[in-house]
């Protein structure tokens, strides 16, 4: 399987605890995304990397949470503290943008966040 | 900045039949693309056409077809011979050239009937 990857499925864990999500792009994708959705609502923006450079944040991604691509392969996206309010899909993406255009973005499966 | 309204919270069709789903959006972008991605429930996101605002060609991918009226910012999906699998949340979403985030609308759910 080519597309992209994300680990773990699904994740419950109590409020005031951490968690990490991570993403496996597609493999010659330069660029990756992540996303949140809450239930009946379309994604919401949260960044984005080109390679292992973070170029644009969402006034969504607050101080307890944290992206990395440290190799410009995978990601990973850290929320510390967790509150109910965090309580979502978390949806990573990738596209290969070489320069001139942009194009289109592929979606992972996602992974389903349950803070009790 | 872009914003995207997708004025259809549901919409049912019966199989083999057409349906069209609307999405209008406004963008401060000169030039920008568009998407429709479809959401079955099983919720990974999957890309179903894109367009290029500069084109004034709409585009087609098998059954599915859009509608773009670039003056209007309107940009509609027209799915033909509708199919059990076709039954989904359908999201329009822009995309600026400048920037690389998808703007969302808030969905159409399309039922597909046997």
């Amino acid at each position: 399987d080519t597309g992209v990857s994300q680990d773990p499925r699904h994740k419950i864990t109590k409020r005031g605890q951490n968690v990490t999500f991570r993403c496996d792009p597609i493999s010659e994708h330069n660029r990756l995304y992540w996303y949140r959705q809450t239930l009946g609502q379309g994604p919401e923006f949260l960044t984005y990397f080109q390679n292992e450079a973070q170029l644009e944040k969402s006034r969504l991604l607050s101080d307890r949470f944290s992206a990395e691509r440290p190799k410009g392969s995978f990601s990973t996206l850290e929320i510390q503290r967790t509150e109910q309010g965090d309580s979502a899909m978390y949806l990573c993406a990738s596209s290969f943008s070489p320069g001139e255009g942009l194009y289109e973005q592929y979606f992972g499966p996602g992974t389903r966040l349950t803070v009790t | 900045a872009q914003t995207v309204t997708q004025s259809q919270p549901e919409m049912s069709v019966q199989e083999a039949e057409t349906v069209t789903l609307s999405c209008t959006y406004d963008t401060s972008e000169s030039d920008y693309y568009l998407f429709w991605y479809k959401q079955p429930p099983s919720r990974q996101m999957i890309l179903v056409i894109r367009q290029e605002a500069y084109k004034q060609q709409n585009a087609t991918e098998n059954r599915f077809s859009v509608n773009f009226q670039k003056a209007a910012k309107s940009f509609s999906l027209k799915i033909s011979d509708s199919q059990l699998g076709d039954a989904a949340m359908y999201f329009c979403a822009p995309l600026g050239t400048s920037g690389s985030r998808l703007t969302f609308g808030e969905g159409t759910q399309l039922t597909v009937n046997p």
